[in-house]
């Protein structure tokens, strides 16, 4: 099974801040690969899909990018409603979809 | 509006059983692949089953691949999840999820429920 992996697990940062997540399959993925965000208490929310498409509604803010094995989202200016935890997730393999671990973002 | 309402979540004691429902409204629930996605309190999503459009193409995690069924009834907009032999390590949230792209499996989930809690105990 893919396995991905997620860094870092907690990230600190203020608002104004660019903010990166990487993301990591241990076999290659190509470009398929989504981007989810998650509040307390709230489903997920999808940002973005095949490595580096906007979901619609998403803000511009938030962008991805990467194939193969080696992915990352960033956010070019955190907003206070940033504040959450995101995950990746893989899609290539049709038998076992993956998440990574989860990378909470906090108020520094 | 497109939504997703689950239901059918509660308490139940190691070894018992439980079915989940997925009420689809707002879109053309015959032509997406659908998922159900569980998070245990605290901890990270973890993918669990998905099925395709036409319920022909099903797939399970390891975790639960021989205990859990999904189905669907695209006549009545329902996805299912027919959970036996539950186990504390069941017990979390349970998400279903669409697939992005209509008739695509795999593909991100563009769509989600509000989840429903499952708690597995004694």
């Amino acid at each position: 099974d893919i396995q991905m992996t997620q860094s870092p697990s907690t990230l600190s940062a203020s608002v104004g801040d660019r903010v990166t997540i990487t993301c990591r399959a241990s076999q290659s993925i190509s470009s398929w690969l989504a981007w989810y965000q998650q509040k307390p208490g709230k489903a997920p929310k999808l940002l973005i899909y095949k490595a580096s498409s906007l979901e619609s509604g998403v803000p511009s803010r938030f962008s991805g990018s990467g194939s193969g094995t080696e992915f990352t989202l960033t956010i070019s200016s955190l907003q206070p409603d940033d504040f959450a935890t995101y995950y990746c997730q893989q899609y290539n393999s049709y038998s076992v979809l993956t998440f990574g671990g989860g990378t909470k973002v906090e108020i520094k | 509006e497109v939504q997703l309402v689950e239901s059918g979540g509660g308490l139940v004691k190691p070894g018992g059983s439980l079915r989940l429902s997925c009420a689809a409204s707002g879109f053309t629930f015959s032509s997406y692949s659908m998922n159900w996605v569980r998070q245990a309190p605290g901890k990270g999503l973890e993918w669990v089953s998905s099925i395709s459009s036409s319920s022909s193409y099903i797939y399970y995690a390891d975790s639960v691949k021989g205990r859990f069924t999904i189905s669907r009834d695209n006549a009545k907009n329902s996805l299912y999840l027919q959970m036996n032999s539950l186990r504390a390590e069941d017990t979390a949230v349970y998400y279903c999820a669409r697939a992005r792209i209509v008739g695509a499996l795999p593909a991100a989930f563009d769509i989600w429920g509000q989840g429903t809690m499952v708690t597995v105990s004694s």
